[in-house]
């Protein structure tokens, strides 16, 4: 059974501060997915990154990168010099080969105040 | 950029009538899934559909819902006799056909969601 834990309920931080927000995850697949998805106060989810099991490279995408590591089950989200516009619920998910469909962890609130 | 649509943005529902929550999936997309939020929680993942039949469906979908993909376009969730605690958002999903077992699980786009209300 696959499982993803988002430990940080909520983090404060202020504009331009670096800011971590942890992913744990559970799966006995060798073959499984991981995600990082947005909710800004509209609601809506917005995709922001995939990684594939065998695919350790970390990322980095302007402002964001995600560090993935196997031996410890983690995919951590950094945002460096965060801004107001970065406040949302930040959720990870995972899953594992077909038919694909994602578990959720409950998600981060990350608010970055002016 | 396509993106999935859902219809109607809210729904008010009196507790025991039905209710049919719509989605226009990506064009190109073969994958469909549904899922809920209730305020102020996680995303649970309620079922996905490929091929014209449901591939998963969690404990949550239970007789009280079922899918539909009447026409080339539309992905429908039914909830047949609500209950108040069917209240929340509701996201319908698509992702692409995989090419490839390198190209894995595509990532799920996400309509805006239903907020439904039971009342």
């Amino acid at each position: 059974a696959q499982k993803v834990t988002q430990a940080q309920t909520e983090i404060s931080v202020v504009e331009k501060e670096d800011v971590t927000l942890d992913c744990v995850y559970e799966t006995r697949d060798t073959t499984y997915y991981l995600f990082w998805y947005k909710q800004p106060p509209s609601g809506e989810l917005v995709f922001l990154i995939r990684r594939n099991s065998f695919d350790e490279q970390n990322e980095i995408s302007g402002r964001y990168s995600w560090n993935f590591q196997k031996s410890t089950s983690s995919f951590n989200f950094t945002i460096t010099a965060s801004q107001v516009v970065d406040s949302a619920v930040y959720f990870c998910a995972l899953s594992e080969a077909w038919p694909g469909d994602m578990r959720f962890g409950a998600g981060t609130r990350l608010t970055v105040k002016p | 950029e396509p993106e999935v649509t859902q219809t109607p943005s809210h729904q008010v529902t009196q507790m025991g009538q039905e209710v049919i929550l719509r989605c226009v999936p990506i064009s190109n997309h073969l994958y469909f899934y549904w899922y809920r939020q209730i305020l102020g929680q996680k995303v649970e993942f309620l079922v996905s559909f490929y091929n014209n039949e449901i591939s998963e469906k969690s404990e949550i979908f239970d007789d009280q819902f079922s899918v539909e993909r009447p026409d080339g376009s539309n992905f429908t969730l039914k909830i047949r006799s609500t209950k108040l605690e069917d209240s929340a958002m509701y996201f319908c999903a698509s992702s692409e056909a995989l090419l490839t077992a390198m190209e894995g699980n595509q990532p799920q786009h996400f309509g805006d969601g239903t907020r439904l209300s039971i009342l």
